[in-house]
Parts: structure tokens; C-alpha cells; sequence
């Protein structure tokens, strides 16, 4: 099935720092998802994307669909600890019958130094 | 009060009982999907159900069943629970025009 590339894995910045990760994958997706999770929480959906080259922005979180398609990031400016988390891209992969399920990709795990 | 709403939060069992984690929503969303989250591995989809007459199989199904016993309900079992199922558990709910995924808090399942 396809699968999304997610980088880094992991990173440790410092309060105030900006903050960039990605998402690949080599098949094209027709929306692209960003979500957030905190420690001991489930997921929580930060930006929908739903067209190719689209720049969207939530407070200090700005994301974009990649005009291939095949990609995406998110940006964190100006971090904060509450920025914590893991965060997960994800994708709408067709499961027959015009059905389609979400794929996620193995996530970023953020860190802030205070 | 949650959307979607999990229970138990937290489970030890032992090896070889049946167990079940169940899941409601207050979204009226018809999609609702199981997913397990494991350490750097992301979240991989077990079942999902469109409908309350339609299941379906994930990625990883083995092992574990599902009933969609309502709109609101659905519910996770594992039928002779293993070690390698301790992990997280979650279920999410999404409606037929979007596919945009609304989780609930988790469930934390170890099994010793």
C-alpha cells in the first residue's frame, strides 16, 4: 500500500526556535493531513490540505501541499514547550468500492528545551 | 464531555484472555476505525467500518475482531491476547465526506 516518509524522526530545539518537518511518499495524494499528538492523548487534527501548492496557516503552524503532491511540511515558528508532541502527516489511500482509509506516516517526535 | 469516547483507559490482562475495548461518538460520524500505536512506528490501521453493516479489514487484523453494535458503537476485541498486542489503542471516527479523522483519548493495553 502507499506509505508516507516522515523527517526527521526526531528533534530538540530550543524555546523560540523555528521548527520544520516533512512528508514524502512516491504514489500522489489528493489531500494531506497534519496532526498533533500530546503526551498520553490521542491525535488531534492541526491543518487539512486539499490542493496542490495550497499554504495554509494555523496561528504559528503553516503547512503546504507540495505541488508534486507527493509531499508536504509543517512549520513551527517561534517554538513554545506546549509544542511538545508527536507529529503525524497523513493521507486518504482508496480502499475499493470508492472508499478510502487514512495513512499515517510513523510521525516527528518534537522536543523543546526551555 | 469527549466526541469519542474510549474505554477502559488503561488495561493489564494476561495472556490468553479475551478482552474488549470499546468505543463510542457523540459526532454522528457513520466511519468509525481501530487503530494501534506502537514506538516508532506510527498508527496502523486494524479494522474500520463505513457502516453499522460493513467491516473491514486493515493492515493488521490478525489476531483481533470487531462488532459495530450501533451508529455510535464500536468495539475492539482481542480473542486470546498476546504480549506483542501491549500497546496503544485508538479509535477515530470520520463522516462519508471527509476524510478527516477525529480520535478519542486512547487506550493503553499491556499484556503480561
Amino acid at each position: 500500500g502507499q506509505q508516507l516518509n516522515q523527517s526527521p524522526q526526531s528533534m530538540f530545539i530550543q524555546e523560540g526556535e523555528d521548527v520544520s518537518m516533512n512528508c514524502t511518499s512516491s504514489s500522489i495524494f489528493n489531500t494531506w493531513l497534519w496532526y498533533k499528538q500530546d503526551p498520553g492523548e490521542g491525535p488531534v487534527l492541526l491543518i487539512a490540505l486539499y490542493k496542490a501548492g495550497e499554504l495554509t496557516s494555523n496561528g504559528r503552524l503553516t503547512a503546504q501541499f507540495g505541488i508534486t503532491r507527493k509531499d508536504s511540511f509543517l512549520n513551527i515558528s517561534a517554538s513554545i514547550p506546549s509544542d511538545v508532541g508527536i507529529y503525524f502527516c497523513a493521507g486518504p489511500t482508496y480502499s475499493g468500492a470508492g472508499s478510502y482509509q487514512l495513512t499515517f506516516g510513523k510521525g516527528t517526535k518534537l522536543s523543546v528545551i526551555p | 464531555d469527549a466526541d469519542v469516547t474510549q474505554t477502559p483507559r488503561n488495561r493489564i490482562t494476561k495472556t490468553g484472555k479475551r478482552i474488549m475495548l470499546e468505543c463510542s461518538q457523540t459526532k454522528g460520524h457513520d466511519r468509525m476505525y481501530w487503530y494501534r500505536q506502537d514506538p516508532g512506528l506510527g498508527l496502523r490501521l486494524i479494522y474500520y467500518s463505513f457502516d453499522v453493516k460493513d467491516i473491514n479489514k486493515g493492515e493488521i487484523s490478525d489476531g483481533y475482531s470487531v462488532s459495530r453494535q450501533a451508529q455510535a458503537k464500536f468495539s475492539l476485541s482481542l480473542e486470546s491476547a498476546i504480549p506483542n498486542q501491549t500497546a496503544l489503542y485508538f479509535c477515530a471516527t470520520s463522516d462519508l465526506m471527509n476524510t478527516e479523522a477525529f480520535f478519542g483519548q486512547g487506550t493503553r493495553l499491556t499484556v503480561v
